[in-house]
Formats: structure tokens, sequence, C-alpha cells
């Protein structure tokens, strides 16, 4: 069974900075595009970030260019996501979704972690 | 703003049929896959369609998708009270080199 499990999450002050960590299991974690997506209280899905199979390709929405990074470790089987410079706009959900199909079809979600911007 | 632009709502009967549609450009829908996502309340999104029209396993054939140029649409057929939920369209933009949503449909079925 595929499993994404993601932590990290918490308060943070304006300014600070938070890295998400997510556990792959189920399946083989170093064949698949993986890809943050954000969901803030009330409202819609954001994709945030990809990065390719082997880590060698990485994408960023433009209102986290500069501040996030995406990596990957596969021998650990683990989707990182680390935030800077965290504003009150960056508040929400934070899922690791697993890209199986092309064009950003995503067929597995985890449950999310929850960053609160506030000081 | 969302790249992809959907009706806020709709709303059918139970037995009807209902379509979301939603619209993009060249950029995304023109040139890339759709996939389709339902969201029931507190829950996280699940994939319905993938790749314009294909199914996932477990997704019950009353969901079908299709694409014209650059928009797409999501038909429900025999609406059930289950299936009130937000509906999101999603694909890769070949100018931004990121993925994108449309901002979700929320769908009553009265």
């Amino acid at each position: 069974e595929v499993q994404l499990v993601e932590s990290g999450g918490g308060l943070v002050q304006p300014g600070g900075s938070l890295r998400l960590s997510c556990a792959a299991s189920g399946f083989t974690f170093s064949s698949y595009w993986m890809t943050w997506v954000r969901q803030a209280p009330g409202k819609g899905l954001e994709w945030v970030a990809n990065i390719k199979q082997d880590g060698s390709k990485k994408n960023y929405v433009d209102s986290v260019k500069g501040r996030f990074t995406i990596s990957r470790d596969n021998a650990k089987n683990s989707l990182y996501l680390q935030m800077n410079s965290l504003s009150a706009e960056d508040t929400a959900m934070y899922h690791c979704v697993r890209a199986a199909y092309s064009d950003e079809g995503f067929d597995h979600w985890g449950q999310g972690t929850l960053v609160t911007v506030s000081s | 703003q969302s790249v992809l632009t959907q009706p806020p709502s709709v709303s059918a009967a139970p037995g009807q049929k209902v379509t979301i549609s939603c619209s993009g450009s060249s950029s995304n829908i023109g040139n890339n896959y759709v996939s389709w996502y339902q969201q029931l309340p507190g829950t996280v999104p699940k994939l319905l369609i993938y790749e314009n029209n294909k199914r996932p396993s477990g997704i019950p054939d009353r969901f079908s998708g299709s694409k014209s140029g650059t928009s797409a649409t999501l038909g429900i057929t025999g609406l059930q009270t289950g299936d009130e939920a937000d509906y999101y369209c999603g694909t890769s933009d070949s100018s931004l080199s990121a993925g994108v949503f449309g901002g979700g449909t929320k769908l009553t079925v009265l």
C-alpha cells in the first residue's frame, strides 16, 4: 500500500524557516516525480514545487522561488521542502503527492502537515 | 487568480447529470493532459480522471473527462448526495514550468 506521511509543520513567526519531510513507502520512490501541493484554510489547491526522480530537475511556483527548496533522498525514501522567509501567505496544509501520470496527474496524496505563519 | 478557470459552483438534482468546465490556454490545457480531483469535506483530494479521460481503478464510469482545444470538462451522471464535494482540474503549464490547478468548483446535489 502506497503511503505518504508528512511531518515538520507547526507554528512559525514571519520571516522564520521550517523544513517539511515526507516519508514514502509501498512503492519504488526513486521511480516517480514528487510534488508538494498546499491548500490554505478554506481555499483551493496550489501547486508548490516538484522534483524529478533523480533530483536533477526542480520546478517552483513563482511565489516561492528563492525562498523554498525541494529535495529528496532516494536512499531514505524521503521528500523534503525547506521553507525560508515565511510569510502569512504561506499558511496552509502542505501535501506530499506522487505524480504517477503525465502532466502532474497525482494518484496518491499524503494527509498533509499544517504550517501556520503568525506572530 | 488561478491559471485555470472553473465555475465556483454547480448544482443539480439527484440522478441528474452535471458538467464542470475548466478553461486554460495553449501553454497548459492546449498542449498537456488534464486531471480531475474530487475533494470531499475534510479529506484530501482524490484522483478521478487522468490524461484527459482515463479513470483510475475503482472510479465508477459515472465520472468522465474530455478535452477540446484549451478547455476540459468533467461529467458526472447519476448524481448522488455523496458526490457533493469540491472538484479541481489540474495540468502542467509549459510557460510557467509548473503545475497549475483550477480554483475549484463546489458541487451541490439538491
